[in-house]
């Protein structure tokens, strides 16, 4: 299957860590990538191929992969890091884009 | 800099074609490895990609709108249009274009134009 789960939800207090998980078969052979949206507002790429992180995103946003699943790390969480958060990648033979279900995370 | 915009029909009807158009300024579509791609969100749903554009006028589709679907680009007039036929009322969404660009063997959608929501009435 291509598809991506996420969990729905998560809930994080400030100064904590955040962590969201995407699974799909594709993401052994195919890289990963993170999507910040905030109400009201088009998605942002965070990062790209698996772990990078584009220049302007704080260094508190990283990722790891690990087999099928990826994994986005938000350390230290901030008040403004309270949105949805999608990952992304292709079929299999990297054909098509495939977006995960997506993970609203709350801070508390 | 970079920057993309959706324009196009806010409503459409039922069986009706949507054209809309994205518009783009920061980088040109004459050059290698660059693309431009629609991806559309429901309300309160994840994106789904809807197709891509390259320079060298390759063109995907996902598999299961691409019946409906045609993409082409004005690289002059710095567009890329969408076509979608059939239009259904859970075809409304935001509808959003984005930068693309080709690094070895993968490529990703950064920046994203500010979307524009199209209605369809039944």
């Amino acid at each position: 299957s291509d598809e991506l789960t996420q969990p729905p939800s998560a809930s994080v207090s400030p100064g904590q860590t955040a962590r969201i998980t995407c699974s799909g078969d594709a993401l052994s052979k195919q890289y990963a990538f993170w999507y910040q949206q905030k109400a009201g507002q088009a998605p942002v790429l965070i990062i790209y191929k698996d772990k990078e992180r584009p220049s302007g995103i704080p260094e508190r946003f990283s990722a790891s992969k690990s087999g099928t699943t990826v994994t986005l790390t938000i350390s230290g969480v901030q008040a403004e890091d309270g949105a949805d958060y999608y990952c992304q990648s292709t079929d299999t033979s990297g054909t098509y884009y495939v977006f995960g279900s997506g993970t609203k995370v709350t801070v508390l | 800099q970079i920057t993309l915009k959706e324009s196009g029909p806010t409503l459409v009807k039922a069986t009706q074609t949507l054209t809309l158009t994205c518009t783009f300024s920061g980088f040109s579509l004459r050059s290698p490895a660059v693309g431009v791609g629609w991806i559309r969100q429901p309300p309160g749903k994840a994106p789904e990609w809807l197709a891509l554009i390259y320079w060298d006028d390759d063109k995907r589709y996902s598999p299961s709108l691409k019946s409906r679907l045609t993409i082409n680009k004005d690289s002059s007039k710095n567009q890329v249009v969408l076509t979608m036929t059939n239009m259904d009322p859970a075809d409304t969404a935001t509808y959003y274009c984005a930068y693309s660009f080709i690094v070895v063997d993968t490529n990703w959608f950064h920046p994203w134009g500010q979307g524009t929501l199209v209605t369809v009435s039944s």
